[in-house]
């Protein structure tokens, strides 16, 4: 267990509406990332912070923002969610930079529906 | 680009059958590799990894050993259980010091009694 949770687990919106996913870690850890996952393309990556206020684009971004105000949160914004934003959202943490391979740890999971 | 392709499932197998999923990924240098499993309604887990060629990861009874000749990672287990059912992952490492991943599609294995 790396201490990661996800909130909320759930949640269903209508299209049009701004949606917020929140990350949480209790160790501290400087790498974060948000990945979508959808049947048949795997996890991709959304966007990923590198510490608190650095954070970049991963492959699939457009229509996402994050923010990271303090290193155990990671936001994930949908600013005006449409229909091909429903998908099970996973956060994750990463050990880069402590050994010369990345081990990630992943939250529980958001399962977002845009109706 | 950088690219993880693995077999396509679902798999099916009896309990105590032999499992091989298929993974084979675009070398660029010499990348960590990783297999993840993720049970029905969880996240994903780690279940091995293997940071050089001719490396072999193991855990649980799998394991995949890192092939740089062939560009695979190739995920075993000699005798698998129903616990074992679950969908699979491999990934390899890119993006340099960031330590991020790109990830196969995944493979769905189901094992029945």
């Amino acid at each position: 267990d790396a201490g990661i949770t996800q909130s909320p687990r759930h949640k269903v919106t209508e299209t049009g509406t701004p949606v917020t996913l929140r990350c949480h870690q209790t160790e501290n850890h400087r790498y974060m990332y948000w990945y979508r996952q959808d049947p048949g393309h795997g996890l991709r990556l959304i966007h990923y912070s590198y510490g608190v206020k650095d954070t970049d684009k991963g492959e699939v971004s457009d229509g996402y923002s994050v923010s990271r105000s303090k290193t155990e949160d990671f936001l994930l914004t949908l600013e005006s969610a449409t229909s091909s934003q429903t998908s099970v959202y996973f956060c994750a943490i990463g050990l880069a930079g402590v050994g010369v391979y990345n081990e990630q740890f992943f939250g529980p999971g958001t399962r977002l529906t845009v109706l | 680009g950088d690219s993880v392709t693995q077999m396509e499932g679902p798999v099916t197998l009896s309990e105590e059958a032999f499992l091989t999923i298929n993974c084979t990924y675009t070398a660029t240098g010499y990348p960590s590799l990783f297999w993840y499993v993720q049970y029905p309604g969880e996240g994903l887990q780690l279940l091995l990894k293997a940071t050089k060629a001719d490396d072999k990861g193991s855990n649980k009874g799998f394991e995949a050993t890192y092939r740089k000749e062939t560009t695979s990672f190739h995920l075993e287990k000699g005798s698998v259980q129903v616990s074992d059912s679950a969908v699979y992952f491999c990934a390899k490492l890119y993006g340099g010091s960031q330590g991020n991943l790109i990830f196969g599609k995944g493979t769905k294995l189901s094992v029945k009694p």
